[in-house]
C-alpha cells in the first residue's frame, strides 16, 4: 500500500520570498510521484512528476521538486512567491510497476501568499 | 486537445435522492478514473476503468454507488440513494496507456440536503 503526507495544511509567504512545501511518502515499490495543483472551482493541474533519472525535476510557472529516497521526500519549492501561487497543492504517488497514472493523494496543503 | 469534459459542474439533491454524473475523458485514453474529493481532503479514488473494463473498484461503496463505461469511452457515475457524507467534488481522470500523467476534469461539486 501506498500513502502521502503533507506537512502542513495551511502555509502562509511573503509574495517574493522562497515557498517550501512539504511531502514524504511511504511505498513498498519504487514510487512515481506528483504534485497537482488545484485553483478554486477547478480541477487538478499537473505540476511536475518523478518517474526516473534525474532527482531534480522542474515543473510549469517556476516549481521544481526533489526526489530524496534515503528521506522518502518529495518537496516542492519555488525561490519567489507571486500572488497566483495561491491555491492548493497536492502532493500524490503512484506504483511504478502498476498503473503509473492510479494516484494515491496526501490531505493537501493550502498556500496563502501575501503582499 | 480537448480536456476531460464533465457534468454538471454543480448539483445540489436532497438526501434519498439519486444522481448522475458524466465524464467524457481525452480521445484515445483507455484509462479513466473517478475520484472523491470531500472538503479539506486529497481526492481518493472510487473506481478505475481500463477501456470498458473495471480495474479497481475497492473502495467505491457498492450499496449505493454504481459506475459504467459501456462502449470504452464516456463514463456516468451515479448515486443511489444519496446521503448528507456524499457531499463532496467528483473528478473524473483519464490517462492514455503510455502516459504516467493523468488529465483532471473539473468537477463536479455534489451538494446533499
Amino acid at each position: 500500500a501506498q500513502s502521502v503526507t503533507q506537512l502542513g495544511s495551511h502555509v502562509s509567504v511573503s509574495e517574493g520570498a522562497l515557498v517550501l512545501l512539504r511531502c514524504n511518502y511511504s511505498s513498498s515499490v519504487p514510487p512515481y510521484l506528483f504534485w497537482y495543483v488545484q485553483y478554486p472551482n477547478q480541477g487538478l493541474q499537473l505540476l511536475l512528476k518523478y518517474t526516473t533519472g534525474a532527482t531534480l525535476v522542474k515543473g510549469i510557472n517556476g516549481f521544481e521538486a526533489e526526489f530524496k529516497k534515503s528521506e522518502t521526500s518529495f518537496h516542492l519549492t519555488k525561490p519567489s512567491a507571486h500572488m497566483s501561487d495561491a491555491a492548493e497543492y497536492f502532493c500524490a504517488v503512484s506504483d511504478a510497476a502498476g498503473t503509473a497514472s492510479k494516484l494515491t493523494f496526501g490531505t493537501g496543503t493550502r498556500l496563502q501568499v501575501t503582499l | 486537445e480537448a480536456g476531460v469534459a464533465q457534468s454538471p459542474r454543480y448539483k445540489i439533491i436532497e438526501k434519498r435522492q439519486s444522481v448522475a454524473f458524466w465524464c467524457n475523458p481525452i480521445s484515445g485514453h483507455a484509462t479513466l478514473y473517478w475520484y472523491q474529493q470531500i472538503l479539506g481532503q486529497g481526492p481518493k479514488l472510487l473506481i478505475q476503468f481500463q477501456n470498458n473494463g473495471v480495474v479497481d473498484d475497492s473502495q467505491l461503496p457498492k450499496d449505493r454507488f454504481s459506475a459504467e463505461r459501456l462502449k470504452g469511452v464516456d463514463s456516468t457515475l451515479k448515486i443511489q440513494p444519496a446521503k448528507l457524507e456524499d457531499s463532496a467534488v467528483y473528478l473524473c481522470a483519464s490517462s492514455s496507456t503510455r502516459n504516467t500523467e493523468a488529465f483532471f476534469g473539473q468537477g463536479t461539486r455534489l451538494t446533499v440536503v
